[in-house]
Parts: structure tokens; sequence; C-alpha cells
């Protein structure tokens, strides 16, 4: 089945580690997002990528960091410097970076720092 | 300056009864394209929905139907017949054009929890 898939599911993390959330699509897509979502609120972008080798910082990439080394990965790094990490965290993926294409979520990863 | 509002925190509908979740949108763009997503418990973000700003007729997918009013920048979801299944969180999102890298973003409202009661 196509679609994008997120792990682990559930993850706890001690203050001061740096923790990667995967992301993989199998469905040919070239853009692909991160999202942030606190309690209550909508979701907020943190990084895109529009096509392999290239990503671009949203609206809170401070604290984040991507890579794109691969067509269907799209893996995010939440560092140290990320003050407050605890959210759920969703990948997104769309056909190409134009306006028109839908954006498709993955299940999510809920991050929590103890 | 907020770009989607959703001013309906909760709602609470009869099973089988028609719902209407608001939304109101702000942009300068002449471009653009409204989406609405299902939010279940489990977490995932289900595509519903879309709206672009020159398509001439409201959108309709099974159940839903989205009642897009331009001038007044209104983009509401319709939920016929609703069932139990719809409970879930309801979001708003509006597709910006970022001009320098050619990418979209969506931009998200807050939300609306929507509970049907049997």
């Amino acid at each position: 089945d196509g679609g994008i898939t997120q792990s682990p599911k559930y993850l706890f993390r001690k203050e001061g580690q740096n923790v990667t959330l995967s992301c993989e699509q199998n469905l040919n897509h070239d853009a692909m997002y991160w999202y942030r979502q606190d309690p209550g609120q909508g979701l907020r972008l943190i990084y895109y990528s529009q096509i392999v080798n290239d990503f671009q910082k949203g609206d809170i990439a401070e604290g984040y960091s991507v890579s794109r080394e691969k067509k269907e990965s799209f893996p995010l790094t939440v560092t140290s410097a990320q003050k407050n990490p605890t959210a759920f965290y969703l990948c997104a993926s769309s056909i190409s970076r134009f306006s028109t294409d839908t954006q498709y979520f993955g299940p999510g990863t809920r991050l929590t720092v103890l | 300056a907020q770009k989607i509002t959703q001013t309906q925190p909760g709602m609470f509908v009869q099973e089988k009864e028609a719902v209407t979740l608001d939304c109101t949108y702000d942009t300068s763009d002449p471009s653009y394209g409204l989406f609405w997503y299902k939010q279940p418990s489990s977490g995932e973000m289900i595509f519903l929905i879309y709206q672009g700003s020159y398509d001439q007729q409201n959108a309709t997918e099974g159940r839903y139907s989205l009642n897009f009013q331009k001038a007044r920048k209104s983009a509401n979801l319709v939920i016929s017949a609703s069932q139990l299944g719809d409970s879930a969180m309801y979001f708003c999102a509006m597709r910006e054009q970022v001009i320098i890298q050619g990418a979209q973003k969506l931009v998200f409202g807050q939300g609306t929890r929507l509970t049907i009661n049997p």
C-alpha cells in the first residue's frame, strides 16, 4: 500500500539529547514537509523540501534540522537547542511543490521530553 | 495577523443531523486554495476536501461539501447526515504561495472539535 510512515509513534527524550524522527513515503512525491502541533492548536510548518538535496526553513525552524538525501525519506532531528520540544510531529508529502497539490499526512510522532 | 479563523472551539450534534463548521480566511493573493482536514483521536490528518479560489462551483466529496463565499472570505465545511465516526477535530487550512521558493505552504486554523451524539 502507498502511504507515509512515521516512526516511532511515541518518543521520550531526556533534556539535552538530540533525537531523530523518521518519515518515509512510497508515493513518489517530490515535496515533503514537517509540521509541529501543540495541544489545542493547529499545525505550524518547521521545514519543507521540494526536491532531493534541497530544503527550506518554515515558520519555526529554530532548534530543528533536516536532510533530504533520498526522495522517499525526510528525517527531522530535534536538537537540544529546541527549548520546548514536547509536541506532536506530523510529516506530509505532495506530488510536487506546485500550489494545486494536496498534502497528505503520516500518522505522526508524539515526542515527550522528560 | 491570523489568516485562518475557526470561531467554534467545539460543536455537539445529534447523529444523522447536518453540521456546518465555520472557516474564514484572510489573503490578498488572488490565487489560493482552501483545504479541510479531519484529525481523529489517533492523530493522523485526513484530507477531506479542496476548493480553489477560481473554482466556479462549490467542492463536494461524498457527504462533505464546502460552502465557498469568496466575497465574504468564508469556506465553511458542511457534513450531511452525520455519523458517530465523524467525531474528531476538523482543521481548515489555506495554501499560501511562497513566491521566492515557488513552494506552497499550508496555514492552519485552530480547529473545531466536533462531537456526534447518538
